[in-house]
């Protein structure tokens, strides 16, 4: 069974398009998370929500929403595609916050190719 | 600001080497560090949490130090084998309820 799963695994689209990523985990996890890694394989955080609560939210452009719909979903919105969208978007989860040691587990990816 | 860098940027390596891959961080007051591997056009796998009251945590061939004083963390790689090429990244949380903050990874390659 995949811990964190995301949909679509690639995805290609033209500028100005809208499109959504999903992400769902079953590891019962409160956190969960959208990371941006870049054309240089550079990871950095996006959003987070824990509980459905946004909790992070990084200096993103507002095209990008994130939606939780309950704990184990965290989707991810993006309007008005840009060709400096294209990048892999991983989604992330990991236990509740106030405990030590908070392990995270990745999901395999959305490689994103805007055109 | 946190920041994690890890050198070096990429390493070759012959089969059976024993190898250690480094990760620095500006602020010595992290929550958590955790070691990933990335296999080309893959997701991220876990392969070590080290809690900030931590020294080091093994996990069959590899073995990950801490030391949150001198704001670093190695990775050691025992008898490394063509199957261990990837790249590693290093990640910290600062604190609790924050999200990790990635190194720019080291590419490893263990030729046969």
């Amino acid at each position: 069974d995949t811990a964190v799963s995301q949909t679509p695994k690639y995805l290609v689209t033209q500028m100005g398009n809208d499109k959504s990523i999903k992400c769902e985990q079953n590891l019962g996890h409160d956190t969960m998370y959208w990371y941006k890694q870049d054309s240089k394989k550079f990871l950095k955080i996006m959003f987070s929500y824990n509980n459905k609560e946004l909790i992070i939210n990084e200096t993103v452009p507002n095209r990008f929403s994130p939606k939780s719909p309950d704990k184990a979903h965290l989707n991810l919105h993006i309007n008005s595609l840009e060709l400096g969208d294209s990048a892999v978007y991983f989604c992330a989860s990991s236990p509740r916050r106030r405990f030590r040691g908070t392990e995270a587990f990745f999901g395999q990816g959305t490689r994103l190719t805007v055109v | 600001k946190q920041e994690v860098t890890q050198i070096p940027a990429a390493l070759s390596v012959p089969e059976g080497e024993n190898l250690v891959l480094n990760c620095s961080f500006t602020d010595s007051a992290i929550y958590n560090l955790q070691w990933f591997r990335q296999d080309p056009g893959k997701g991220l796998t876990s392969l070590l949490l080290i809690q900030s009251s931590q020294r080091e945590q093994t996990s069959g061939r590899l073995n990950a130090s801490l030391d949150k004083s001198s704001g670093r963390s190695t990775l050691y790689i025992a008898a490394s084998q063509p199957g261990d090429s990837a790249t590693y990244l290093c990640a910290v949380i600062v604190e609790a309820g924050t999200a990790l903050i990635f190194g720019k990874g080291t590419t490893l390659s263990v030729s046969s």
